[in-house]
């Protein structure tokens, strides 16, 4: 079956800690991935993607993520984070068809502490 | 250059009434899709679209009907609305042609929160 697995679904960490949001993919998913970022109450903003090349991507708001083929994951780090980083953190991939559809994680909350 | 845009951004139903969600997008994308948001379970698919005149089942189609009438345009409708589709609803879009990039990303509307009582 097609699944995104997110372990964790809350992550507390204090403001300019590092941090790291787990993801990993099944093998009928296709390696197009993605994480999208979800403030509250408002919809998905496009944090980072891997298509294709270096395994690891770059984002927005200083987000980088690894993509590892051989163990299937593509987890999401910040050196540092603020307390504005707070938010649910989803994790997709394209699904093998080509409908270009999203098969999203359940979504890991991170809260960040002053 | 508005992207994708839904309509209305709240709504509460009773049960049983029926109403319809619009999603309209100015990106001129051929793919478009409805997802619902729950707590624990991410996004699911509920119904797709790859072209204008065309609509296909996703993950949780039951008690949801989608017109593509216009190619901008994706309708999202609730005959009877039951308790358990209060959910917030998300439009999406996507290019499907292109090099590269453009056609591998979904643009996502605002959100519509349902509430059903």
């Amino acid at each position: 079956a097609q699944s995104v697995t997110q372990l964790d679904s809350q992550v507390p960490v204090f403001e300019e800690a590092p941090v790291e949001l787990r993801c990993n993919y099944s093998s009928s998913v296709s390696v197009y991935l993605f994480w999208y970022v979800q403030y509250p109450n408002q919809g998905l903003q496009l944090l980072l993607k891997y298509l294709s090349g270096s395994t690891l991507v770059k984002g927005i708001n200083g987000f980088e993520a690894e993509f590892n083929k051989s163990q299937t994951s593509f987890h999401l780090r910040k050196p540092s984070v603020h307390i504005s980083d707070t938010a649910e953190y989803f994790c997709a991939g394209r699904g093998m068809d080509s409908s270009y559809k999203l098969i999203f994680g359940s979504g890991t909350r991170l809260l960040v502490r002053p | 250059n508005a992207g994708v845009t839904q309509t209305p951004k709240f709504r509460v139903l009773k049960t049983g009434q029926s109403m319809t969600l619009l999603c309209a997008q100015d990106m001129n994308h051929e793919y478009m899709y409805w997802y619902r948001q729950d707590p624990g379970m991410g996004l699911r698919l509920i119904h797709y679209s790859v072209g204008e005149g065309t609509t296909a089942k996703g993950e949780v189609p039951d008690g949801y009907n989608v017109s593509r009438l216009k190619k901008q345009n994706f309708l999202l409708g609730l005959e009877s609305a039951a308790p358990s589709q209060t959910s917030v609803y998300f439009c999406a879009s996507n290019q499907d042609r292109g090099i590269g990039e453009s056609k591998n990303i979904q643009y996502f509307g605002a959100g519509t929160r349902l509430s059903v009582l």
